[in-house]
């Protein structure tokens, strides 16, 4: 079954700690984004991807990076996390359609970070 | 002015009423309308799709498109408690997806 997946789904780190947030789809789709939610607040687009080496930073400024080198690989990184780094994370991925219809995004089931 | 407006709400409507979301957006070259439905605590599932003007109906959904006056909206039949949650309108322009903050739907039983 298509799908999109996110690890670990809870995790609890130390300051200064660097960490990786993993996430995968096996839809196939081009285009994968990555996005912060606070409790009860608005979607921040942090990073997003056209596809295999492409990355770029989105409308939030954000100390994590990516990488994409695999179509259904983009994991995000925090090479030292701090306590404004607690959110949840969010993956998403959409195909890249030019005629602009489509595009919904899927999302997958986040990752609530805590940095003590 | 941001490029996607909802009322944040909260919006509350007696369970069996009719609820109904609104979003207007800025872009008037915008093309795919979409409605997302996200529980406390979890993601944003999609429900509804929209691209031409008119209405689109899907069980207890229907999502309603205005390009001249640059809005859409969401009418939830019959309500139910289960359908409490936050209601993000998403607007995609050339690939660009936009989401509202969202508005905050609570069905009382």
């Amino acid at each position: 079954e298509a799908d999109i997946y996110q690890t670990p789904r809870y995790l609890v780190i130390g300051t200064g700690k660097k960490i990786t947030l993993e996430c995968s789809q096996t839809m196939g789709h081009d285009k994968m984004y990555w996005y912060q939610q606070d409790p009860g607040m608005e979607l921040h687009l942090i990073h997003y991807s056209y596809g295999v080496n492409s990355t770029e930073k989105g409308d939030l400024s954000s100390e994590s990076t990516v990488s994409r080198i695999r179509t259904e690989h983009f994991p995000l990184t925090l090479e030292s996390a701090r306590p404004s780094h607690t959110s949840q994370y969010l993956c998403a991925s959409s195909e890249y359609s030019g005629r602009g219809r489509g595009n919904e995004q899927f999302f997958g089931p986040g990752t609530r970070l805590t940095v003590l | 002015q941001k490029e996607v407006e909802q009322n944040s709400g909260p919006l509350s409507v007696p369970e069996g009423a009719i609820a109904s979301l609104n979003c207007t957006y800025s872009d008037r070259v915008s093309q795919s309308f979409f409605w997302y439905r996200q529980y406390s605590g979890k993601s944003p599932e999609l429900i509804m799709s929209i691209y031409s003007n008119g209405d689109k109906e899907d069980g207890r959904f229907t999502a309603q498109l205005n390009k001249a006056s640059q809005y859409v909206s969401l009418l939830i039949r019959d309500s139910q408690p289960s359908d409490s949650a936050t209601y993000l309108c998403a607007v995609n322009t050339f690939n660009d997806m936009r989401f509202g903050a969202g508005t905050r739907l609570t069905v009382k039983p």
